[in-house]
């Protein structure tokens, strides 16, 4: 089945700074790889998503960059702000599972210093 | 719309009980999907239910179990608890169509303690 790793599990940065997390996934048939954000006691969120026909995605100050070659692919958040610390999960769906079911990363808690 | 909705938020049980836990999905969404949730294993996929059929099925002992029901609303089982079972159980809904499709729209969870 799928394998999806994340890297770091712990993060400290500044406000203003970039934060950058990163996944790898083991199965090159993935095709959709969502990003979510959990605070605290609260239920997960998405942030946003690429699919595997596209490089990079934006959306404000949150990119995603996936590359099919290596197998990896990375949450960049830029001009942290307090609000943005939470603990952050990428994903993949199981083979032949529509999408509907999702392996996740180990999860990073980001924590950014005002 | 209202959001997914858990019930209940907590629930303490001794070993060997069983646990049953309701999720009602978003109006309109016939996909649901449970996982669990823990410090130790992280977010891990249990079962997804589609129009009251199992489609996809995590790797959990048979001790879970779910269901769906004709109005979307799905329940799970847990039978003879174990303490490793403590945990957070989400459950997420997801639509059929439209720009949201792949989308996993988490409950707030059902916290289970297992004394």
């Amino acid at each position: 089945g799928e394998n999806v790793e994340q890297h770091p599990s712990t993060l400290s940065v500044q406000e203003g700074d970039s934060a950058v997390i990163k996944c790898t996934y083991s199965d090159s048939a993935s095709n959709y790889f969502p990003w979510y954000k959990q605070e605290l006691g609260k239920r997960p969120q998405l942030i946003i998503d690429i699919r595997s026909n596209v490089g990079e995605k934006k959306d404000q100050r949150i990119a995603v960059t996936l590359n099919k070659t290596a197998k990896h692919f990375s949450l960049h958040i830029t001009e942290t702000q307090p609000e943005d610390s939470a603990v952050y999960f990428c994903a993949a769906p199981q083979r032949d599972t529509g999408r509907r079911a999702l392996t996740f990363g180990s999860g990073t808690r980001l924590q950014v210093q005002p | 719309k209202a959001g997914v909705t858990q019930t209940p938020r907590y629930l303490i049980k001794t070993r060997g009980q069983q646990v049953t836990l309701s999720c009602s999905p978003i109006s309109g969404h016939r996909s649901v999907s449970w996982y669990q949730q823990t410090p130790g294993q992280g977010l891990q996929f249990l079962f997804e239910y589609f129009s009251e059929t199992q489609r996809n099925k995590g790797n959990f002992p048979g001790r879970f179990s779910g269901r769906q029901f004709s109005n979307s609303r799905s329940e799970m089982n847990v039978s003879t608890l174990e303490l490793g079972d403590s945990a957070l159980y989400l459950c997420a809904s997801s639509p059929n169509s439209g720009s949201s499709y792949n989308e996993q729209f988490f409950g707030p969870g059902t916290r289970l303690t297992v004394l």
